[in-house]
């Protein structure tokens, strides 16, 4: 079975753009998560979406934001791009939302604001 | 709020044990995880714990929970070089069900 395929890997982009981000989910899995790595703030959770409706949200601007479609697809999209969003972007999916439903993380997407 | 701290680096030489260690503060956590990530590389559940249980074991990786103290540790034996990485705990937060992470523990194996 295929694992969390985050599109693209890499993204250098310049402030004030705007960025789309991919997430497909491992078959069969219909919650998706987003999370922000950063060397100084660590991982931090961006928000989840469960059947195309977003359940949780963590403390970012509304500059971020997401999306799932039906198929269990997600997007995250930052607009007006701040230096301080240079990070890793890892997309994680589980089963189903909550409970013992492990979070299975992709290998991230990296964007580099210059 | 909910906080997890872990130390910041673990270094042992090939073939010893390696215990990495967490604490958290939400006593209602549900379950308990712990993540490997490699350079490069997104995040590796390695394994879970229940919160009702105090020890789980999976070939050479052990989980021991200590819930009354809110310590997780997290034991490897016989460690590999492949096993450098950095090791991050996580707390499911029981009212909204998202992930909690500790810092990360860089762990170097040398031979």
């Amino acid at each position: 079975k295929a694992g969390v395929t985050q599109t693209p890997r890499y993204l250098i982009k310049t402030r004030g753009q705007q960025v789309t981000l991919s997430c497909s989910p491992i078959s069969g899995h219909r919650s998706v998560s987003w999370y922000q790595q950063t060397p100084g703030q660590g991982l931090q959770f961006l928000f989840e979406y469960f059947s195309e409706t977003q359940r949780n949200k963590g403390n970012f601007p509304g500059r971020f934001s997401g999306r799932q479609f039906s198929n269990s697809r997600s997007e995250m999209n930052v607009s007006t791009l701040e230096l301080g969003d240079s990070a890793l972007y890892l997309c994680a999916s589980s089963v189903e939302q909550g409970n013992n439903s492990p979070l299975h993380f992709g290998n991230g997407t990296r964007l580099t604001v210059t | 709020g909910e906080d997890v701290e872990q130390s910041l680096f673990l270094s042992v030489r090939e073939g010893d044990s390696s215990v990495i260690n967490c604490t958290y503060t939400d006593s209602s956590s549900t379950y308990l995880y712990w993540y490997k990530q490699e350079p490069g590389a997104g995040l590796q559940l390695l394994t879970y714990i229940f919160s009702n249980m105090d020890m789980k074991q999976d070939q050479r990786l052990t989980v021991l929970l200590n819930k009354k103290d809110k310590h997780l540790s997290l034991r490897i034996a016989d460690t590999q070089t492949g096993d450098s990485a950095i090791y991050f705990c996580a707390e499911r937060d029981y009212n909204t069900d998202k992930l909690i992470f500790g810092t990360g523990t860089r762990l170097q194996v040398f031979p």
